[in-house]
């Protein structure tokens, strides 16, 4: 069974920085590419970052475009989502979710920018 | 960036009801097409991929159709389980892929 499983989230001040996770297991976990996609509260989906199977290949919505990286560690089967210079419109639920098909995602975790 | 626009963005409807939901494209995404169930607290599921293929272990009163630019969704004989919000997404770009903005289906 795949399962998905993000952490890191929590509050963190304008400005600051987090680094979410994603452990996947259940999968090989190197042939996916991967997407963190965010909700909003009260609001819709947006997919802010893709990274292909072997990460060599990185795609951002241009609103995080150079603030957040997205990276893999595919001998930890995790993803990785590094958040900089967060801003207050940046709080949301984030998921992991897999490849195009986004047919497995994960819980969520919540983050909260606020000062 | 592809730009994909879903109406209505609510709707009230009735237990064995049948319901459509329609996702208009910005430009061709050929068949490249999700549709997704959200409720509420909770990951949204994916329901039919590839425009009209349903996923599997999703019921059938479930269906999607189109391709180019113009998609719809339908669910026939609504069940209780089946008020959520519906988005579309497309998948035929570059990532990252767009979603639409929801559709709340809501109890009559």
């Amino acid at each position: 069974e795949v399962q998905l499983l993000e952490s890191g989230g929590g509050l963190v001040q304008p400005g600051g920085s987090l680094r979410l996770s994603c452990a996947a297991s259940g999968l090989t976990f190197s042939s996916y590419a991967m997407t963190w996609v965010r909700q909003a509260p009260g609001k819709g989906l947006e997919c802010v970052a893709e990274i292909s199977g072997s990460g060599g290949n990185k795609y951002y919505a241009d609103s995080v475009k150079g603030r957040f990286t997205i990276s893999r560690d595919n001998s930890k089967n995790t993803l990785y989502l590094q958040m900089n210079s967060v801003r207050v419109d940046d709080t949301a639920v984030y998921y992991c979710a897999k490849d195009q098909l986004f047919d497995y995602w994960g819980q969520g975790t919540l983050v909260t920018v606020s000062s | 960036d592809i730009q994909m626009t879903q109406s209505p963005s609510s709707l009230s409807a009735s237990v064995g009801d049948r319901v459509t939901i329609t996702c208009q494209a910005s430009q061709d995404i050929r068949k490249y097409l999700n549709w997704f169930q959200q409720k509420p607290g909770k990951a949204p599921k994916l329901l039919i991929y590839d425009a009209s293929n349903l996923e599997a272990g999703v019921p059938s009163r479930f269906s999607g159709s189109g391709s180019g630019t113009d998609f719809t969704f339908t669910i026939n004989s609504l069940q209780p389980e089946d008020f959520a919000t519906y988005y579309c997404q497309q998948y035929n770009s570059l990532p990252p892929y767009t979603f639409g903005q929801g559709t709340k289906l809501e109890i009559k």
